[in-house]
């Protein structure tokens, strides 16, 4: 089956720990993303990635990492400089980084910092 | 800076059509419009993306009028399975971010 898989669905940390998301795509994807939603809010783009060994800050960069070694794999770190960490995280891939490719969603982790 | 606006919610009976438009006054010559669709606690999916005039599949239609600075997604014949929060994408705005309206809350009642 290909797809995105990202996991844990669920995920829970104190306050201060760094955690690390995982995504991972076998779409033979070039470009990934990372957005994070908060309850009743819309999509924001955390970091996205074009290509292997580059990536480019998103508009709430702050407080977050990630790394691109691998073309099927987009890890995200969430350090503890975020100051509000808990939301729900999307990662997507698409075919290019092209409005006009289709971003394919994983399932989400959703993440509680206490 | 380019933006987007799309209603925030939309209530509508089944059975009916139901149409939401999203407002982008400084899309890029070169972008595409596309609307995906999201249920709770899921990641987005994709519903139909088009360039200009109209395009359809078998869930719905998008209409672009031929200045672009708007689009109109279509859902004919609605069902309750529709109720879901519906959001356009229109490319890159000069920084290199992605242009994502905030979602409209779409709710099919009975």
């Amino acid at each position: 089956d290909g797809g995105i898989t990202q996991s844990p669905k669920y995920l829970f940390r104190k306050e201060g720990q760094n955690v690390t998301l995982s995504c991972e795509q076998n779409l033979n994807h070039d470009a990934m993303y990372w957005y994070r939603q908060d309850p009743g809010q819309g999509l924001r783009l955390i970091y996205y990635s074009q290509i292997v060994n580059d990536f480019q800050k998103g508009d709430i960069a702050e407080g977050y990492s990630v790394s691109r070694e691998k073309k099927e794999s987009f890890p995200l770190t969430v350090t503890s400089a975020q100051k509000n960490p808990t939301a729900f995280y999307l990662c997507a891939s698409s075919r290019q980084g092209r409005t006009v490719d289709e971003q394919y969603f994983g399932p989400g982790t959703r993440l509680t910092v206490t | 800076l380019a933006k987007t606006t799309q209603p925030i919610s939309m209530d509508s009976y089944e059975g009916q059509e139901v149409n939401i438009t999203c407002s982008h006054n400084n899309i890029a010559t070169n972008d595409y419009i596309t609307w995906y669709q999201q249920f709770p606690s899921q990641g987005p999916r994709f519903i139909i993306q088009g360039y200009k005039t109209k395009v359809t599949n078998e869930v719905a239609s998008l209409f672009i009028p031929a200045d672009r600075k708007s689009s109109t997604l279509s859902l004919p014949r609605v069902s309750l399975s529709d109720t879901a929060v519906y959001y356009c994408l229109v490319g890159f705005d000069s920084n290199y971010q992605l242009i994502w309206g905030a979602g409209t809350k779409l709710i099919i009642k009975p």
